[in-house]
This record gives structure tokens, C-alpha cells and sequence, in this order.
């Protein structure tokens, strides 16, 4: 059983169109992240949010943080075909801030 | 400034072989993280090394895997009679002080 899952799993869109992918779980996250993986690459962090019910931006770039800290959003706006890649939502519990817990993963890609 | 760098990028060997996996994290970071990810996965935590010491390794899925950080900086991960199994990109990453991990573009290890 997947601690985090991720929705959908794969997503091809056309350049200009808005975008939101999920993360859920069942279990409490005393922080969830939000990573960008290309091809080749190592994970990128774009951002960590904290608090329940949070919102953050990053530019086309919306995260939400669920009020029970169990579940996540990121949500595009105007997708570029740079935005192509793998998003991944990681969380920690507890006392083991460290010991990050990824979904799967969704496979975003952004056609021009 | 240079960030994580992982060797070999590439290492093909075969069943019931030894492999030695490289990690050089950004300097200055005491922190040190191990993670597996294989094919349509998200990384897996392997072990965390806090200083010289590995504060957390209950992520190695049995004995035939070992890492190593003598002084604090390079970390090389050890697979002893590797198997099919074991064939997958491992990530490193490291932080400062354990908050943001950075990771390196890994090695993507084949068992034949």
C-alpha cells in the first residue's frame, strides 16, 4: 500500500491549459514537499509547506496544504512546455523530519 | 556553487557482483541521505547520516546493502552479491543541519 498517492498518474496537455494534481493519504504529515524531476536529474524541491490549509505560490504555481495535513494540491496555471516532468510530493512524520515518504509520482507533459 | 555529485552515473554489473556507489554532497553539509528509486517509483529512503554516523537505517532493505561516511563529507554505499532486484537509480542528497535536501542526478545501476 502506497503511503502517498499520487493522481493522476500520467497527464498530457496542450501548452496555455490549466492544470491540478493531487496527493493523498491517509496518514497525518507534519510537512509535505512538492519536487520536480526531469529525465537524468536528481528531485528539485519547489516547495515545503507546513501548516494546515497553507497556499503558496511560485509563480504559474499554486500549493495547498489540506486542513488535516493528510493531503496536498499543485495546480498550473497557463502550463509551459517547461513545466514538462515528474511531480513529486513528499511528506515527513514526526520526529523523523529527515525521512522523507514519496508518492509515485505524476508524469506531466506539456505540448507546444 | 557545486552541488551534489553522484559516481559512476552508469554502472552495469553482473549478478552476485560487488558495487561501491559514490557520493560527494555540497560542501559544508552535515547532513547525508541515501535514497533507491526504480522504474515508475518515487525515491525509497535507504539511510541518513547525520555527521559521520548513520542516525537512520532502517531503510536498507537487508545486509547485503552498507554505506559508509568516515569523514563526514563522501559517502559510498555498498551492495554486496547484488541481485536483479537491486537494479534501479540511487539518489543522494544532502542538507544542512537536516532541513532542505538537495539531491545529486544519481546512478543508475543494472544488474544483469
Amino acid at each position: 500500500t502506497q503511503l502517498l498517492e499520487q493522481s493522476p498518474q500520467f497527464l498530457s496537455i496542450q501548452e496555455g491549459e490549466n492544470l491540478t494534481v493531487y496527493c493523498n493519504s491517509s496518514s497525518v504529515f507534519s510537512s509535505l514537499q512538492w519536487y520536480r524531476q526531469e529525465p537524468g536529474e536528481g528531485p528539485v524541491l519547489l516547495v515545503t509547506v507546513v501548516t494546515g490549509g497553507e497556499v503558496k505560490k511560485l509563480k504559474r504555481l499554486t500549493f495547498q496544504f489540506g486542513d488535516a495535513r493528510k493531503d496536498s494540491s499543485l495546480h498550473i496555471t497557463a502550463a509551459q512546455p517547461g513545466d514538462t516532468g515528474l511531480y513529486l510530493c513528499a511528506g515527513a512524520r514526526g520526529g523523523s523530519n529527515y525521512k522523507l515518504t514519496f508518492g509515485k509520482g505524476t508524469l506531466l507533459t506539456v505540448n507546444p | 556553487g557545486a552541488g551534489v555529485s553522484q559516481t559512476p552515473s552508469n554502472k552495469v554489473t553482473e549478478k552476485g557482483k560487488y558495487v561501491e556507489l559514490r557520493c560527494d554532497p555540497i560542501s559544508g553539509h552535515t547532513a547525508l541521505y541515501w535514497y533507491r528509486q526504480s522504474l515508475g517509483q518515487g525515491p525509497e529512503f535507504l539511510i541518513y547520516f547525520q555527521g559521520t554516523g548513520a542516525a537512520d537505517d532502517s531503510g536498507l532493505p537487508n545486509d547485503r546493502f552498507f554505506a559508509v561516511r568516515p569523514e563526514g563529507s563522501v559517502s559510498t554505499l555498498k551492495i554486496q552479491r547484488t541481485e536483479r532486484g537491486d537494479s534501479a537509480v540511487y539518489l543522494c542528497a544532502s542538507s544542512l543541519k537536516g532541513d532542505t535536501q538537495y539531491f545529486g542526478p544519481g546512478t543508475r545501476l543494472t544488474v544483469l
